[in-house]
């Protein structure tokens, strides 16, 4: 199995720019989940898909980000306009709906803003 | 609405030593419970998980946690550190509350363990 698949593992862009971000879930998984992740706050939860359908995003910071599921096996999010504040690391995450619940994590996209 | 508290931000012992990272949840449904962790420029690895059956968990890598409901904890301990388990680790719950909740995770803030020869 090769897990969730993320990419770009890094990206590097200037302020104003559109940033897009890609992730892969794990074949099979039913949900699919956007976070942030910043020394200040921690690991955040921005907007998670459930059978490709958004199901929460009020964790979404305003309406500069964006996120679509337009099929079972991948997702984007996408920022626009690009800002400095926005540079963190964005994992993707992916589950099944049954069981206990736990999600594997991609190797995460370290975004820099400048 | 559920949340995780984990005392201690950093934890420092010395190889061969006990491990102990602390963890408190509250919830007002039976929860589900994690340990995850992430070593440095990588994402998220699942250590172990608690699901309603034993309360004693064992996970990957000599790690386990024990659930106690009276105290609303599930610490994560290790009977000898080594080198190799530098790193962060993160508590995390999840209820079933039905709805559209579908078993969302909520994360603790995270502990650093370091781990000196």
């Amino acid at each position: 199995d090769a897990g969730v698949i993320q990419s770009p593992r890094h990206e590097v862009t200037e302020m104003g720019q559109e940033v897009t971000l890609r992730c892969k879930p794990i074949s099979g998984h039913n949900s699919l989940f956007w976070y942030r992740q910043t020394m200040m706050r921690g690991l955040e939860l921005l907007i998670y898909f459930n059978n490709n359908v958004p199901i929460d995003d009020s964790g979404m910071p305003e309406d500069r980000f964006s996120a679509k599921m337009p099929n079972a096996s991948f997702s984007t999010l996408k920022i626009q306009p690009s800002e400095p504040r926005d540079s963190a690391v964005y994992f993707c995450a992916s589950r099944q709906n049954s069981g206990t619940y736990e999600q594997y994590f991609g190797p995460g996209t370290r975004l820099t803003v400048t | 609405a559920q949340s995780v508290t984990q005392l201690g931000s950093h934890v420092s012992v010395s190889e061969g030593a006990l491990v102990l990272l602390r963890c408190n949840y509250s919830s007002s449904v039976p929860p589900y419970l994690f340990w995850y962790v992430q070593y440095p420029n990588q994402g998220l690895q699942l250590l172990l998980k608690y699901t309603s059956a034993a309360t004693l968990v064992k996970g990957i890598n000599g790690f386990e946690a024990e659930f106690k409901k009276s105290e609303t904890s599930f610490h994560l301990t290790k009977p000898s550190a080594h080198m190799s388990d530098a790193a962060e680790y993160f508590c995390a719950v999840s209820v079933n509350a039905g709805g559209t909740s579908y078993g969302k995770l909520t994360f603790g803030q995270g502990t650093i363990l370091t781990v000196h020869p």
